[in-house]
């Protein structure tokens, strides 16, 4: 069955420092994965995705994300976390198989500090 | 172009009664897509529809009824609400992840957001 794990319910960094928010994922094909943001009262932004070619995938607002099959994650990295990055993050997994559904993790609030 | 668009954006009920959340989108998207969300769940998925005039029951259906009619709206209703149903509804619309040879995201609207007392 298609599942995705975000570990970290919460995060909290320094502004100007590096961020890494953990996403494994179980699917049974190649997945297609994606990332949003989602700031408090809003709906959910696209990030970045990935499907295919080059494991590292740059997104908008200087996010990146790296695709490891052996270790079935995909991990988003910002190097420097900015005050106005603080928000809910939300990594997917789109399945083909199963009616185009597509399956989030529970997400991982993000805290930055001044 | 909007986008995906929600209707209303804010709504209070009372313990059985009944309303439609309306969705349009303007992308010409196959696929649309119902979730619910609620603190620490993530977003659960309601129903969701492939095409005009077919709909599928997703993780957490019942309570719920869909209907689209139009390829560009699906309806959200709930027959008799209930407090279990305060939450934050999110439409969605895509086209096939793999369509065209690329990961096609869905886009997602702005939510309504539902107190049932």
């Amino acid at each position: 069955a298609q599942s995705v794990t975000q570990p970290d319910i919460h995060i909290t960094v320094s502004e100007g420092a590096s961020l890494e928010l953990r996403c494994n994922y179980s699917y049974g094909a190649t997945p297609y994965l994606f990332w949003y943001v989602q700031s408090p009262g809003q709906g959910l932004q696209l990030l970045l995705k990935y499907f295919s070619g080059d494991t590292l995938v740059q997104g908008i607002k200087g996010f990146e994300a790296e695709f490891k099959r052996s270790q079935s994650s995909f991990n988003l990295r910002k190097p420097s976390v900015h005050w106005s990055d603080a928000a809910e993050y939300f990594c997917a997994v789109g399945a083909r198989n199963t009616g185009n559904q597509f399956y989030f993790g529970t997400g991982t609030s993000l805290t930055v500090i001044p | 172009n909007a986008g995906v668009t929600q209707t209303p954006k804010f709504r209070v009920l009372k313990t059985g009664q009944s309303m439609t959340l309306l969705c349009a989108q303007d992308m010409n998207h196959e696929y649309m897509y119902w979730y619910r969300q609620d603190p620490g769940m993530g977003l659960r998925l309601i129903h969701y529809s492939v095409g005009e005039g077919t709909t599928a029951k997703g993780e957490v259906p019942d309570g719920y009824n869909v209907s689209r009619l139009k390829k560009q709206n699906f309806l959200l209703g709930l027959e008799s609400a209930a407090p279990s149903q305060t939450s934050v509804y999110f439409c969605a619309s895509s086209y096939p992840v793999g369509y065209g040879g690329g990961a096609n995201e869905q886009f997602f609207g702005p939510g309504t957001r539902l107190t049932v007392l």
